[in-house]
């Protein structure tokens, strides 16, 4: 088992619509949460952190944790095709310690 | 705030040559930061994390000789690529942990190495 998942996508959405985009984690003892957006051919990009159970909203873009399941999600409301790119999960153990990342899931945003 | 920048965004050089990469935090102190590598379609592989003052940790599998990391302040970490082959071709992308913030890692724009 990965230390954390994502389905790799391509997650196609039209223009408008809600994406949701997912991510599990192996280790219960994880601190802190993260999504990553990378455009092709970029480097990755912070949108949101998250360190507590709940939702954690930020413009469009809405973080929610559950760290009972172990599961961490994004929700992007208005979607545009400018979010198309790949979103990295990342998870930290504790604070001093590295980030692991998912594989990356792929959105496109139909126009 | 939380600007990381990264010189040269892309370089070509000769097989058996060495290429040093700089990562700069430019508004933020950073004690750690870290080096990946990405190859086309795949996903972040952390190559090493380094920290100010000490010596870089290498990931498994990652050969420190020929990958050298030096953590020289808060503001700057170097990577270089020594006796560079075709198969070293990347992307080089640092972050660096800003040590007034949780664990937040903000990543640099990238280098694009080209070995000939």
């Amino acid at each position: 088992q990965k230390e954390v998942e994502q389905n790799s996508g391509p997650l196609s959405v039209p223009e408008g619509a809600i994406a949701s985009l997912n991510c599990t984690y192996s280790d219960r003892g994880s601190q802190s949460f993260f999504w990553y957006r990378q455009y092709s051919g970029k480097s990755p990009e912070l949108i949101m952190s998250i360190y507590s159970n709940g939702d954690k909203e930020d413009g469009r873009f809405t973080a929610q944790l559950n760290k009972a399941s172990q599961y961490v999600s994004l929700l992007i409301r208005d979607s545009q095709p400018s979010d198309s790119a790949t979103y990295l999960c990342a998870v930290n153990k504790w604070q001093g310690g590295k980030l692991i990342f998912g594989q990356g899931t792929e959105l496109s945003v139909k126009p | 705030g939380a600007v990381v920048s990264q010189h040269p965004s892309w370089v070509i050089c000769k097989s058996g040559t060495s290429v040093k990469i700089e990562c700069r935090s430019l508004d933020f102190q950073a004690t750690t930061m870290f080096w990946y590598r990405q190859f086309p379609k795949q996903s972040l592989m952390l190559m090493a994390t380094s920290n100010e003052g000490s010596k870089a940790t290498y990931e498994q599998g990652v050969e420190k000789d020929k990958f050298l990391i030096n953590h020289a302040s808060l503001t700057l970490s170097t990577l270089t690529v020594t006796s560079a082959h075709p198969e070293d071709s990347s992307f080089y992308i640092c972050s660096a942990r800003d040590r007034s913030a949780s664990a937040k890692q903000y990543f640099g724009p990238g280098t694009r190495l080209t070995v000939t």
